[in-house]
């Protein structure tokens, strides 16, 4: 089925672990979205990127890093991780309106 | 700049009842409105969206949301709801500006309720 596929679902980290969140859309999208969502928060973005080949900073990015490996794939990487990065993260793709995938549950102790 | 208001955390209604959550915006430009649902656990689905045209829109689930230029509000609304729709809701307009073209600003979300 077409659509966003993330991985992992789920996830535990060790503070300062480092890890990476995959995505990938097989729709031809040329924009793709990582988002975190927080209780209360609504969803915020991290990263985004418009194009094959670029990348930009959203409302917050400090700690993740992001990667548009191709026109497919999106990444998003955690260095050091903290437990303020727990959360639920979604990967997102789409221009007028998005397809979002299933997200990944991730705790930091 | 543009942003969403959802003035309500929380909606609760009875089943068979008619249902509003309420979306009020912001946008420099051309309104472009989306509402999403997502069910616990699951990530976020499109419900439908605003581009232009009719005030009235008609989405999936029997959902409707009424677009209103002069108070800048975009309700979501269904005539008689179930509890499966028991759901967290979130607005969201587009941006359709320069480098930022097609980024979706979202709401905090309300949580509807629907009770039998």
């Amino acid at each position: 089925n077409a659509g966003v596929t993330q991985t992992p679902k789920f996830q535990v980290l060790k503070t300062g672990q480092s890890m990476t969140l995959q995505c990938a859309q097989d729709m031809n999208h040329n924009s793709m979205y990582w988002y975190r969502q927080d209780p209360g928060m609504g969803l915020r973005l991290i990263y985004y990127s418009a194009s094959e080949g670029t990348t930009d900073k959203g409302e917050v990015p400090n700690g993740y890093n992001v990667s548009r490996l191709n026109k497919r794939e999106f990444s998003l990487r955690l260095e050091s991780a903290a437990p303020s990065q727990t959360s639920v993260y979604f990967c997102a793709s789409g221009v007028y309106g998005y397809t979002f995938g299933s997200g990944t549950r991730l705790t930091v102790v | 700049a543009q942003s969403v208001a959802q003035p309500e955390d929380q909606v609760n209604v009875a089943e068979g009842n008619p249902l509003t959550v309420k979306c009020t915006y912001s946008v420099s430009g051309n309104p472009y409105l989306f509402w999403y649902v997502q069910y616990p656990n699951r990530g976020l689905q499109f419900l439908l969206k605003y581009i232009t045209g009719d005030n009235l829109v008609k989405g999936s689930y029997g959902f409707e949301a009424e677009f209103n230029k002069s108070q800048t509000s975009f309700h979501l609304k269904k005539p008689s709801a179930l509890v499966s729709d028991s759901a967290l809701y979130f607005c969201a307009v587009r941006d359709d500006r320069g480098s930022t073209l097609g980024r979706l600003y979202f709401g905090r979300g309300t949580q509807l309720t629907v009770w039998p």
